[in-house]
């Protein structure tokens, strides 16, 4: 069974810094898709990047990019000039490309933007 | 509207009554999701539609959870006899195929007491 870990229950940052999420994965499977989802407080799930397990460049979405680490098992999320309006909840993901076509999540951070 | 709809919002319900849940997937969304997300948690997996045909239930906690899509579209999942530990938001997600972007909607707050 595959397994997401998010180490950091909560990180703060200032505004107009970059920050960076942890990630670290548990498959045995080599053909996976890695994603980022962000919940603000009104609990929506709102998708912020992918990355394929056989993508070769790390993926970009805006001011979201995705520091890719196959070997070490490890998707961080990066985001650059932070705003206020990024403080919220991040969940990592991983889904299968065989078997179970859901997502599993890690147990999230908690990200605060300072002004 | 282009997303994923939920309904209700919110739901408070008396332990032992039964609730439903409706979800609306963005038109022509061949898979949808439901998950469950317990308070400071991550989401996770209930069951999976792909059109009408339930392919995977086995996220279900116990039989008093139970999910349909008669039409392939619109989907509902029914909680019975409701217990405290049911209280959580119930989140639904819809995908163009299987392997694909999953985009959730805003979710169902359920609250047991």
């Amino acid at each position: 069974a595959q397994k997401i870990t998010q180490t950091q229950p909560g990180m703060f940052v200032q505004e107009k810094e970059a920050v960076t999420l942890d990630c670290t994965y548990d498959t045995s499977d080599q053909s996976y898709g890695l994603f980022w989802y962000k919940q603000p407080s009104s609990g929506e799930m709102i998708f912020l990047i992918y990355q394929g397990s056989y993508d070769e460049q790390n993926a970009t979405e805006g001011r979201y990019s995705l520091n890719f680490q196959k070997a070490r098992k490890s998707a961080n999320l990066v985001i650059s000039a932070s705003q206020l309006g990024d403080s919220a909840m991040y969940f990592c993901a991983i889904l299968m490309d065989t078997g179970r076509r859901a997502l599993t999540f890690g147990s999230g951070t908690r990200l605060q933007v300072q002004p | 509207g282009a997303g994923v709809s939920q309904s209700p919002r919110y739901k408070v319900a008396k332990r032992g009554q039964d609730v439903a849940l409706r979800c609306d997937p963005i038109s022509g969304h061949v898979s949808l999701f439901w998950y469950q997300q317990a308070l400071g948690q991550g989401p996770e997996f209930l069951t999976y539609f792909q059109n009408e045909a339930q392919l995977d239930k086995s996220g279900l906690p116990s039989d008093r959870f139970f999910a349909e899509r008669p039409e392939g579209s619109v989907s509902t999942l029914k909680i019975q006899r409701t217990q405290q530990e049911d209280s959580a938001v119930y989140l639904c997600a819809s995908s163009l195929p299987p392997g694909e972007t999953q985009y959730f909607g805003p979710g169902t707050r359920l609250l047991v007491l």
